[in-house]
């Protein structure tokens, strides 16, 4: 396709469990980006990626958290023991190289978490 | 670290002008604007690099004075379309690398 994609759209889990969201950047972006948003609230960082590795995991709020793209295209965010506190949309950027260049982030539509 | 936005909320009629401005605790590299529909993405509006920079898109613009450490993005004659929330986001200095942080938003309403 020609944005991002992310999958799955929603996700119903119940607390404890371990959760996967995936996405798909645009061909071509080595940038990618995980950020979480919660209602009425702006997106907050989380990880992001410059080819394979994790330039910068500062965002992440605990080790419960992780991310991966281990071929510098799709990547995954894997969530352990999951709480009702992780409940948000979990969005996905990607560019085509870091912010400081092209600067522009395409989103994908999110993936809603919902941890009952 | 999060850049604060004011104010939180407007509402305008068609036509007006709207002002919404972004400020930062800390130097800034650039300043970016994105605007989100309710449901949607975000979306990219303009990125803002140069101490100074202005930047235009159709009746958006917006202005970075790197000194003050502040953004402002200018919306004129507003249209129906521009309802929406709108953040700004910023890289800091010596943080290059990419890391962009958002603000809480400001949310704009636009009545016919």
């Amino acid at each position: 396709g020609a944005g991002v994609s992310q999958t799955p759209s929603n996700k119903v889990t119940e607390k404890g469990k371990y959760v996967e969201l995936r996405c798909d950047p645009i061909s071509g972006h080595t940038a990618l980006y995980w950020y979480r948003q919660s209602l009425g609230q702006g997106p907050e960082f989380l990880i992001y990626f410059q080819g394979t590795g994790a330039a910068d995991d500062s965002g992440l709020p605990n080790d419960r958290f992780f991310a991966v793209r281990p071929e510098g295209s799709v990547s995954t965010l894997k969530i352990q023991r999951t709480e009702r506190g992780d409940s948000a949309v979990y969005l996905c950027a990607s560019s085509l190289w870091a912010t400081t260049n092209t600067g522009e982030l395409f989103f994908g539509e999110g993936s809603r978490l919902t941890v009952l | 670290q999060q850049p604060v936005q004011s104010p939180q909320a407007v509402i305008l009629r068609e036509g007006e002008d709207a002002v919404i401005n972004c400020s930062s605790s800390k130097a800034l590299y650039s300043v970016h604007w994105y605007r989100q529909k309710h449901g949607e993405a975000p979306v990219f509006l303009m990125i803002l690099l140069k101490g100074g920079e202005q930047k235009g898109h159709e009746k958006i613009s917006a202005s970075f004075n790197e000194k003050k450490q502040q953004s402002s993005l200018y919306l004129t004659a507003s249209q129906l379309s521009y309802s929406g929330t709108y953040f700004c986001g910023t890289v800091h200095r010596g943080n290059q690398g990419g890391k962009l942080i958002f603000g809480q938003g400001t949310e704009l309403s636009v009545k016919p």
